[in-house]
């Protein structure tokens, strides 16, 4: 059966400090991966997905990247956090047709 | 573009009680409805689904029906439990768009007194 891993699961970390979130599928090959984030009491935001090695898309404008160094990897980073980066970060994959299943997330305080 | 609207919460109900959360869709094509589950502090967990019309999901004591006439989704339980407390969203793929990315309505959160 396929699972998903995120770790940290919880990270505080100062402003401007860099940021790496990582996040591993097991049991299953070419995965599309998918990072969200969930600020608090709020819906979820896509920030970026991936169809394959290398193959990043991302949705909104900001100062997190993401990357796909092996096939069920999914590497979310920052050079410099902002305080409006705190929130709920999740990973998820998917096989298409089937939808989507998410990891436990990452809580992400910026202070 | 496509869309998804859910009731508005907080939902508070009693143990035993009957739960209905609606979910309304806009997309054009032939999408396929989840319904997510988040309990508190943890990731999402996909409780059913349904990929055509008509098709009734079920899991956990949870139904949904899609209804392509009113372009709803509507979650149901005839039971609730304490346990069932947790924010629950509605979400639609087309698969035919080329990606999978899901559309999430913004959740209601749901709360069951004993």
């Amino acid at each position: 059966s396929q699972t998903i891993h995120q770790w940290p699961a919880t990270l505080v970390q100062p402003v401007g400090s860099p940021l790496s979130l990582e996040c591993t599928v097991e049991g299953t090959s070419n995965p599309n991966l998918y990072w969200y984030r969930q600020a608090a009491g709020r819906g979820l935001q896509l920030l970026f997905y991936s169809v394959g090695i290398g193959q990043i898309s991302s949705e909104v404008p900001q100062n997190l990247s993401a990357s796909r160094p092996q096939d069920r990897q999914f590497i979310l980073s920052s050079k410099k956090l902002l305080l409006s980066d705190s929130g709920f970060y999740l990973c998820a994959w998917s096989v298409q047709g089937w939808g989507q299943y998410f990891g436990p997330g990452t809580r992400l305080t910026v202070t | 573009g496509d869309s998804v609207t859910q009731m508005e919460g907080p939902v508070t109900l009693s143990e035993e009680a009957f739960l209905t959360i609606n979910c309304t869709y806009t997309a054009t094509g032939y999408p396929s409805l989840f319904w997510y589950v988040q309990y508190p502090g943890e990731g999402l967990q996909l409780l059913l689904k349904a990929t055509k019309a008509d098709d009734k999901g079920s899991n956990k004591g949870f139904e949904a029906t899609y209804r392509k006439e009113t372009t709803s989704f509507h979650l149901e339980k005839g039971s609730v439990q304490v346990s069932d407390s947790a924010v629950y969203f509605c979400a639609l793929i087309r698969f035919n768009s080329g990606n999978e990315k899901l559309t999430f309505g913004t959740g209601t959160r749901l709360t069951i007194i004993p």
